[in-house]
C-alpha cells in the first residue's frame, strides 16, 4: 500500500540550528518524491522534488531507497522557514496519484 | 510558475443546498486535476482525480453522488457538494498537473475554498 509517514507533527528549533524533517514512504514501484511547503495564509507550493537534486532556500532532500526515506534538511534554519511542510509521493497505481504525509509544522525561534 | 485559481474562496450555505466550487488552470492546460479536503490542522486528503473528458476516480470512502466532479475542459474542473450538511464543512483544495515542459509530476495548487454549512 502507498503510504507517506511524517513522524513529527511539530518541530521547534532555534534560528541558526540545523533542521531535519523526516519522511518515510511505502510504495511498490518507482515513486517520485516531493516536499511541499505551506506558509501562513498561503497556498501549498512545491519546495523540492527528488529528481531535480537541487537545493531550494537552503533545503536539500536525498532519496534513500534502501531506507525508503526522503528527509528534508537545512544546515542553518531561518525564522522565515517557519511553515507547514508536507512530504508527498506520486506514482502510477491504477492511475496517477499523489499521496501526502500528515505534515510537520516547523517553528524557528529567534 | 503555473497558476491555479479557485472560486469562490469562501462560501456559507444552508444545510440541504448544493455548492459548486470551480478550479481553473490559468496559464496552462491541466490534463489532470485533483480535489483534496483538509480538516483543521490536518493533512490533505485526496478525494478524487479527474481527467479531462472522462469520469473522475474517487478515493475509497468518498461518495461520488455527494461530491460531483466535472472536468469539462483542460482548464476547468468543478466540484459540486450536493445536499450539503454541516459535516461537509471543510477546506477544499484543488490542484492541477500536466501540460508543462519539464513540469513532470509537479502539482500546482489552488488557494482553497472554505465551505461552511449552517
Amino acid at each position: 500500500a502507498q503510504r507517506v509517514t511524517q513522524p513529527e507533527k511539530l518541530l521547534s528549533v532555534f534560528k541558526g540550528a540545523p533542521v531535519e524533517l523526516k519522511c518515510n514512504y511505502s510504495y511498490s514501484g518507482s515513486p517520485e518524491l516531493f516536499w511541499y511547503v505551506q506558509y501562513s495564509r498561503q497556498r501549498l507550493q512545491l519546495l523540492l522534488r527528488h529528481i531535480s537534486r537541487e537545493s531550494i532556500k537552503g533545503f536539500t532532500a536525498d532519496l534513500n531507497k534502501g531506507e525508503t526515506s526522503f528527509h528534508l534538511k537545512k544546515p542553518f534554519a531561518q525564522e522565515e522557514d517557519s511553515a507547514m511542510y508536507y512530504c508527498a509521493l506520486s506514482g502510477y497505481t491504477g492511475g496517477f496519484k499523489t499521496i501526502f504525509g500528515a505534515g510537520t509544522r516547523l517553528f524557528v525561534k529567534a | 510558475g503555473a497558476v491555479v485559481s479557485q472560486h469562490p474562496s469562501w462560501v456559507i450555505c444552508k444545510s440541504g443546498t448544493s455548492v459548486k466550487i470551480e478550479c481553473r488552470s490559468l496559464d496552462f492546460q491541466a490534463t489532470t486535476m485533483f480535489w483534496y479536503r483538509q480538516f483543521p490542522k490536518q493533512s490533505l486528503m485526496l478525494m478524487a482525480t479527474s481527467n479531462e473528458g472522462s469520469k473522475a476516480t474517487y478515493e475509497q470512502g468518498v461518495e461520488k453522488d455527494k461530491f460531483l466532479i466535472n472536468h469539462a475542459s483542460l482548464t476547468l474542473s468543478t466540484l459540486t457538494v450536493t445536499s450539503a450538511h454541516p459535516e461537509d464543512s471543510s477546506f477544499y483544495i484543488c490542484s492541477a498537473r500536466g501540460g508543462l515542459a519539464g513540469g513532470g509530476n509537479e502539482q500546482f495548487f489552488g488557494p482553497g475554498t472554505r465551505l461552511t454549512v449552517l
